[in-house]
């Protein structure tokens, strides 16, 4: 089955404890990309990576890291977690970023709560 | 930078009633495509349109992309319980990343 597969689902922690979400994909896409969703603001994107070893930052980079080194893998890195980096997180993959018709297929989501 | 705006914000409505919620922006979009997000999942695509004017149908749904390619609306008709949802428009140029609209919530009471 065609999916993103996100990890952990669901996790508490406390500042300044680095944390790593990791994602996955299995269908062989080119491009893949990180968003955070907050109440009223939409789905606003951290990171994106057009391919292996490359990445580029999103709109909110701010506090976080990513890394390419393969093509099914994209973990999203918080090295100092802060409370306002506490939100729902999406990862999504779709076959290309050069065609603005490719469909993103998202991860179910891992909910981040930095106390 | 590009950026969507959709209305209603909220919308909560009786099964069998019809319902139009709206994606705006100023910019213009090559595509524009429309996800719902169930709680606990991830937004699934439902349509993309591409050419100014272009109307498409899924089911009970229908999507217009403006003919200007600024704006962009989605109608249900006869809404179900089933279709409750955040509703999320996406614009997108070619080479350039997705913009998401903040999206509409919709309940719809049995």
């Amino acid at each position: 089955e065609a999916q993103v597969t996100q990890n952990p689902r669901y996790l508490i922690t406390v500042t300044g404890k680095k944390l790593t979400v990791t994602c996955s994909q299995n269908m062989n896409h080119e491009y893949m990309s990180w968003y955070r969703q907050d109440p009223g603001l939409g789905l606003r994107q951290i990171y994106y990576s057009m391919n292996v070893e490359v990445t580029d930052k999103g709109d909110v980079p701010e506090g976080y890291k990513v890394s390419r080194k393969e093509k099914r893998n994209f973990p999203l890195i918080l090295e100092s977690p802060s409370p306002n980096q506490t939100s729902l997180y999406f990862c999504a993959s779709s076959l290309s970023s050069v065609y603005s018709n490719q469909p993103q297929h998202f991860g179910d989501g891992t909910r981040l709560s930095i106390l | 930078t590009q950026l969507l705006e959709q209305s209603p914000q909220f919308l909560s409505i009786q099964e069998g009633e019809n319902l139009t919620v709206y994606c705006n922006s100023s910019s213009v979009f090559s595509s524009l495509q429309w996800y719902r997000q169930e709680p606990g999942e991830g937004p699934v695509l439902l349509v993309t349109v591409v050419t100014g004017g272009e109307v498409k149908k899924l089911k009970r749904l229908t999507f217009q992309f403006g003919d200007a390619r600024k704006d962009s609306s989605l109608h249900i008709t006869a809404a179900q319980p089933g279709d409750t949802g955040l509703y999320l428009c996406a614009g997108g140029n070619y080479g350039q990343n997705f913009v998401f609209g903040p999206g509409t919530r919709l309940s719809v009471l049995p």
